[in-house]
């Protein structure tokens, strides 16, 4: 069963443009939706994330917009820069001490 | 904020030989680690979750004869690729929940393998 469904596999965008990745669930449990940064060669990192009681949080460039409803959040990444290309993941978690179910990655290039 | 490392960051071996992963969390106490693997251009797989004090939980699919985890204390968690061949090339990724705000977690750099 698939319970995490990321999308696009990958994804280009000019310098300044905005980039924008799509996560879609099926596990109405989860209660913790954050998006990882990975560049090649490294572990994740996390980026940003959201808890289910706020639609829309922002930090810097990056969002996130989160739809119950449709058991779906996206990210948000404005003004998008070179440094931004490397491989996203979204992690839909549940509270405590267990592990990640990872989409299966968005990999992004931003070009100048 | 937390830090959690890994040691080797690369190791190769040759085929049928064991080679020993550690992860450490450097400035808190992990009762719990994970330990994922990843293939080239793959997202992160669940391997097992590691405890403190008692046995692993493998995913379904790994090997736990395979893949020996030991969790000795409440900052170290190590995997043993036993046998290895050259399927288990991967990159091998560590992490752990944090104390204080529960729903995150660190990871560890990663450890490249490579059975020759």
């Amino acid at each position: 069963q698939q319970q995490v469904k990321q999308s696009p596999q990958s994804l280009i965008v000019q310098k300044g443009g905005i980039s924008i990745i799509n996560c879609a669930y099926e596990n109405t449990a989860f209660d913790y939706f954050p998006w990882y940064q990975q560049f090649p060669g490294k572990g994740p990192a996390l980026l940003i994330a959201i808890r289910p009681d706020v639609s829309e949080k922002k930090e810097g460039r990056f969002t996130i917009s989160f739809n119950k409803s449709a058991k779906q959040f996206s990210l948000h990444i404005m003004d998008s820069q070179p440094g931004d290309s490397a491989t996203y993941f979204c992690a839909p978690n549940f509270s405590g001490n267990t592990p990640l179910v990872f989409g299966k990655g968005t990999r992004l290039s931003v070009i100048a | 904020g937390a830090v959690v490392s890994q040691h080797p960051s690369r190791v190769i071996c040759k085929s049928g030989t064991s080679v020993k992963i550690e992860c450490r969390s450097l400035d808190f106490q992990a009762t719990t680690m994970f330990w994922y693997r990843q293939f080239p251009k793959q997202s992160l797989m669940l391997m097992a979750t590691s405890n403190e004090g008692s046995k692993a939980t493998y995913e379904q699919g790994v090997e736990k004869d395979k893949f020996l985890i030991n969790h000795a204390s409440l900052t170290l968690s190590t995997l043993t690729v036993t046998s290895a061949h050259p399927e288990d090339s991967s990159f091998y990724i560590c992490s752990a929940p944090s104390q204080g705000r529960a729903y995150e977690q660190y990871f560890g750099p990663g450890t490249r393998l490579t059975v020759t």
